[in-house]
This record gives structure tokens, C-alpha cells and sequence, in this order.
């Protein structure tokens, strides 16, 4: 399974851009990196998901290098809604399913005012 | 609207008891899973379920046991056997297997009293 590194804890301001980044230094093939976004006493949300270069949505962008052992949740223009814990996954998802996943203990984001 | 509900939200339960926790989904998926979360701790899977009348254990299925007679409900018993049963529960469903996302309820905490 690989494994992932990412920061305990980041501050920022609000209006600013966030970049959280994740190690996972023994990535396969077949896996691919996905974010979820948890609030205390909820249940984590799904953020992004992506293989290989740049995937973006309304909320994320989700950087992958050409080599794959790292990636980059960037999160624009922060709020202090967006003070949460944020855990980055790799797993191959689409031969093995979902329970072979690992949530570590995530970044905790704080923003500030 | 779509959506997995788990009940109750809040339970205590006196040393020695057994305690069920609720999860029902309908979104129409094939997979379910248990997860318990300690303070400042990512989630550790219990159980899933690929299938109905199946299940596996998962990383600390111990003093845990499940049930997955329809697709929809993926009931949790938290049995005495349990030593430290006071945690954040949390269910979750996804399809067996693609890319995508698991989707999380809100969680059941239990404290044992």
C-alpha cells in the first residue's frame, strides 16, 4: 500500500491560497490520489481525485507531477469554512475498491480572520 | 435526495452492554464500511461489505460484528467484547470498485458511561 506524508497542521488568512502537499514516495501504477475535507464530529467529504498532471473543480485544483510521488491540494481564496482536516489517499481504486484506503491523521487547516 | 443516514447521532451505553449503530443508504451501492475514529485520529476500518449476505474484516475488527442482509443497511454491534468501544462511528458506501468517491454519513458517537 502506499504510503502518504502530508504537513499535521497549517495556518493561513483568509483570501489566501492554501497548497497542502502530500508524499507518497511508493505510489503504484494503478493508484490514484484523492482528498477528502473533514469538519469535526462529520463525516470526511470528497474533494478531488486525479491520476496524472492537473485536475480542477469548482472548489480544488489537484497538481500531479510527471513522476507522481507527490501531489498538491490547492485551495483558492480560503474562508474560515475551510478550517478542517484534509487527508490525502492513494489506493488503486479501480481494481481493489475502496477498502484498501488508509486515512491517516490529515492536515488540520486553520484559517484565520 | 440521496445519501447514507446513520442513527442515533449520539448514544451511551453502560460497560458490559452490546449497542447497535444504524446505517442505511440509498444511493445504490454495492459497498459498505465501518470506520471508527478516535480525537485527533484518522479513521481505522472495521468492517465492509462488498455485496449483501457478505462482509470481511477489516483493520480492527475485534469486539465488532456486522451484518449486511440488504443492500441498503449495514448495521455495526459494538459487543462487551469491545475494550475501548467510546469513539466517532462512521459508515460509509461507494460502488465496488472505479474511481470516484466514498460517501460518508454523519456518525454516530458512542460513550460508554
Amino acid at each position: 500500500l502506499a504510503k502518504t506524508t502530508q504537513p499535521i497542521s497549517m495556518d493561513s488568512y483568509e483570501g489566501q491560497e492554501v497548497n497542502i502537499t502530500c508524499s507518497h514516495n511508493n505510489i503504484a501504477t494503478n493508484d490514484y490520489i484523492t482528498w477528502y475535507q473533514q469538519f469535526p464530529s462529520q463525516g470526511p467529504r470528497f474533494i478531488i481525485q486525479g491520476y496524472k498532471t492537473k485536475v480542477t473543480n469548482e472548489v480544488a485544483s489537484l497538481f500531479i507531477p510527471a513522476d507522481r510521488k507527490s501531489s498538491t491540494l490547492s485551495l483558492p481564496r480560503v474562508s474560515l469554512s475551510d478550517t478542517a482536516v484534509y487527508y490525502c489517499l492513494v489506493g488503486d481504486v479501480v481494481n481493489t475498491g475502496f477498502q484498501k484506503l488508509v486515512f491517516g491523521t490529515g492536515t488540520r487547516l486553520l484559517v484565520s480572520p | 435526495d440521496g445519501g447514507i443516514t446513520q442513527s442515533p447521532k449520539y448514544l451511551f451505553r453502560k460497560e458490559g452492554q452490546n449497542v447497535t449503530l444504524s446505517c442505511e443508504q440509498n444511493l445504490n451501492h454495492d459497498a459498505m464500511y465501518w470506520y471508527r475514529q478516535d480525537p485527533g485520529q484518522g479513521l481505522r476500518l472495521i468492517y465492509y461489505s462488498q455485496i449483501v449476505n457478505d462482509f470481511q474484516k477489516g483493520d480492527i475488527a475485534e469486539g465488532y460484528s456486522v451484518s449486511r442482509e440488504k443492500k441498503e443497511s449495514f448495521p455495526l454491534t459494538v459487543t462487551s467484547a469491545q475494550k475501548n468501544p467510546t469513539a466517532f462511528y462512521l459508515c460509509a458506501s461507494s460502488t465496488r470498485r472505479g474511481t470516484g468517491e466514498l460517501f460518508f454519513g454523519e456518525g454516530s458517537r458512542l460513550t460508554v458511561l
